[in-house]
């Protein structure tokens, strides 16, 4: 276990609907982030928080909000999402914010079926 | 921006033989270079990284290399073994510059048959 836990594993969705990921880290870092993964593409970041501050929004669709309470939890609320949004919801951590040279720890992700 | 390219998508070796992946990337101002293995069902894990005032770093059996005039990394793994099945990718970024986030190439998957 890499200490980045999400939920839910697994979800499906119609496009009508609106749901939230989950992500939490017990490693005490400052530095958190969404990405998707989606078959024979780059993982794409979609955005950054650094001490709950969000510092990255690569040009994600406002479909995308998300949320970063504290320094441990993010949220990644969906709703009226496309069928192309389908894809492997990834969360990460790391202790320097805004993308340095620290190790990011990666959770399970949450794969995502739009429908 | 930084474009990651990574070499070759599929790779399948023999168990014991040695597999070699590569990477290149575009921005010349990238100083960090990771990479990660993911298993089925699971996230990316780092397994070795290197910055750019190395030219290359081993650990056991996984060494990555960096030559920065031509842009380039590959990872090396020895003596493979069936766990050593995944998808491997690899990342640049620029601590410190205006991409500091890591891009990652498309990834690589590396089957090691018994």
């Amino acid at each position: 276990e890499t200490g980045v836990t999400q939920t839910p594993r697994h979800l499906v969705m119609g496009m009508t609907n609106k749901k939230s990921l989950k992500c939490e880290q017990h490693l005490g870092h400052n530095a958190m982030y969404w990405y998707k993964q989606s078959a024979k593409k780059p993982l794409e970041l979609m955005f950054v928080y650094s001490l709950e501050e969000r510092v990255e929004n690569n040009s994600v669709p406002s479909r995308f909000s998300p949320e970063c309470p504290n320094s441990s939890h993010l949220f990644l609320h969906l709703h009226t999402l496309q069928p192309e949004d389908s894809a492997l919801y990834l969360c990460a951590s790391s202790q320097d914010g805004r993308g340095g040279p620290e190790t990011q720890y990666f959770g399970p992700g949450t794969r995502l079926l739009v429908l | 921006g930084e474009n990651v390219e990574q070499h070759p998508s599929t790779l399948s070796v023999q168990e014991g033989d040695s597999a070699v992946i590569k990477c290149t990337y575009s921005d010349s101002a990238s100083n960090y270079f990771p990479w990660y293995k993911q298993e089925l069902g699971k996230g990316p894990q780092l397994i070795i990284d290197i910055r750019s005032n190395v030219g290359e770093k081993k650990d056991q059996r996984i060494a990555v290399t960096l030559n920065k005039t031509a842009k380039h990394f590959s990872l090396h793994i020895t003596e493979t073994q069936p766990e050593d099945s995944a998808v491997y990718f690899c990342a640049a970024s620029n601590y410190g510059g205006s991409q500091g986030n890591l891009i990652f190439g498309k990834g690589t998957k590396l089957s090691v048959k018994p």
